[in-house]
């Protein structure tokens, strides 16, 4: 079956650490790969966007990863801040018979302590 | 100023009612999209349009309907058929293989 993997446990790290996140599929071939913020009762804001074709993509303090052999995409927050703390999204663009669809993961919470 | 509306923000439905969520987008954006959202949970797609006149179910689409009449509205049925409807259900659209912007959501709840 088709299954977009985020670890369900919260995050929790210290200020000024990096945050690394980890969002897994199976049974996908997506051309694209996104991660969205989600503030609490709010709808999620994209972050940031990577291609199959591409490995790395960087936005300031956020660097995604994206390995199309294992599978996997690693969302990185380098120098965490508290107001960094929130639910983290990855989401999957997928052509499934001519149609595009975005599929999203479950999230991550990450928590900032200062 | 541009963006994508859902209204209302919150909405309380009787059992054996069915109830209309609306979504509009000035964007010109051709794909829309409609989310669930339970509590701790991820977002689940209900249906999803790329044109006008044309949509296509989602994951979970049992005791949903929708309709693409023009190309700034998707509006979202929740029927009777869908037992559990309580949750927060998200609109979202998007340019051809792009980002998707998200609407502030619709809080529903059986009461």
């Amino acid at each position: 079956s088709q299954k977009i993997e985020q670890n369900s446990e919260a995050l929790n790290i210290q200020e000024g650490k990096t945050a690394t996140l980890t969002c897994n599929y199976t049974n996908y071939s997506p051309a694209y790969l996104q991660w969205y913020r989600q503030d609490p009762g709010r709808g999620p804001v994209f972050l940031l966007l990577i291609r199959e074709n591409e490995k790395e993509k960087r936005k300031e303090r956020l660097k995604v990863t994206f390995d199309t052999t294992l599978k996997q995409s690693l969302f990185h927050i380098t120098a965490s801040q508290p107001a960094d703390s929130a639910t983290y999204l990855c989401a999957l663009d997928i052509m499934n018979t001519g149609f595009q669809k975005l599929v999203f993961g479950t999230g991550t919470r990450l928590l900032v302590s200062p | 100023d541009g963006g994508i509306t859902q209204s209302p923000k919150y909405l309380f439905r009787k059992e054996g009612q069915n109830v209309t969520l609306s979504c509009e987008q000035n964007l010109n954006h051709d794909a829309m999209y409609w989310y669930r959202q339970d509590p701790g949970q991820g977002l689940r797609l209900i249906y999803y349009s790329q044109i006008v006149n044309d949509f296509q179910k989602g994951d979970i689409a049992e005791g949903y309907s929708v309709s693409r009449e023009k190309k700034e509205s998707f509006p979202l049925t929740v029927t009777s058929a869908q037992k559990n409807p309580t949750a927060f259900y998200l609109c979202a659209s998007s340019p051809d293989r792009g980002r998707a912007f998200f609407g502030q959501g619709t809080r529903l709840t059986v009461v």
